[in-house]
């Protein structure tokens, strides 16, 4: 099966200025997630989907970051405006049901640079 | 506030050696345990899972779990130079669907 598809894959951008990332999960998977990795860190959940609903968007700064998932498959993570300390890579990951004790698979990341 | 501690190394061994990973863990009703392998500039990738105490074994790979010391662990047997990566612990509480994450342990792995 496909994997967790993300784009782009690098992005560079000047501080206060707007980015969106999108994501493309695996077929069928209900569950989307949204995780932040600052380097030297593990990831940290932004925010997590179920279908086009939001379970958990507790650690989402919400004041500059928003995310939607229309239709309940592709999402899209938007900040604006960005500051230095957003700089890290943006994981997506899908399950099918989060309620199995499984890990997940992650797509391969936005590498964010705020310059 | 749920911790998961891990060092973050480096770890450096010579190849064919056992290498030992640590991961402890604050939340007493910890219920699923999880080791990642995250190469440089690549997403993490599941490796391991482990739920009950003692050993689990895969391949060269084997997680062990003791709950009562809220201790995990990752031994990799005869390490190869392509084991050289950050090793990722994650920790889910019964109460939740969304596993902790620890910083990571890197792993270099010399000829």
């Amino acid at each position: 099966e496909a994997g967790v598809a993300q784009s782009p894959r690098y992005k560079i951008i000047e501080k206060r200025q707007s980015v969106a990332f999108w994501c493309n999960p695996i077929s069928g998977h209900a569950t989307l997630y949204w995780y932040q990795q600052i380097l030297g860190q593990g990831p940290k959940l932004l925010i997590q989907f179920q279908n086009n609903g939001v379970v958990d968007d507790s650690q989402l700064p919400k004041d500059r970051f928003s995310a939607e998932r229309l239709k309940g498959v592709d999402s899209t993570l938007k900040i604006q405006p960005a500051k230095l300390e957003d700089s890290a890579v943006y994981l997506c990951a899908s399950s099918s049901n989060p309620g199995l004790d499984y890990g997940y698979t992650f797509g391969s990341g936005t590498r964010l640079t705020v310059v | 506030q749920k911790e998961v501690e891990q060092n973050s190394g480096p770890l450096s061994v010579p190849e064919g050696a056992i290498a030992s990973l640590n991961c402890t863990y604050s939340d007493r009703v910890s219920q699923s345990f999880f080791w990642y392998r995250q190469y440089s500039g690549k997403s993490p990738e599941l490796i391991m899972s482990i739920y009950s105490n003692g050993d689990k074994e895969d391949g060269r790979f084997t997680a062990q779990l003791n709950k009562a010391s809220q201790y995990v662990s990752l031994l990799i047997r005869d390490s190869q130079p392509s084991d050289s990566a950050t090793y990722l612990c994650a920790v889910k509480s019964g109460g939740s669907y969304i596993p902790t994450f620890g910083r990571g342990t890197s792993l270099i792995v010399h000829p």
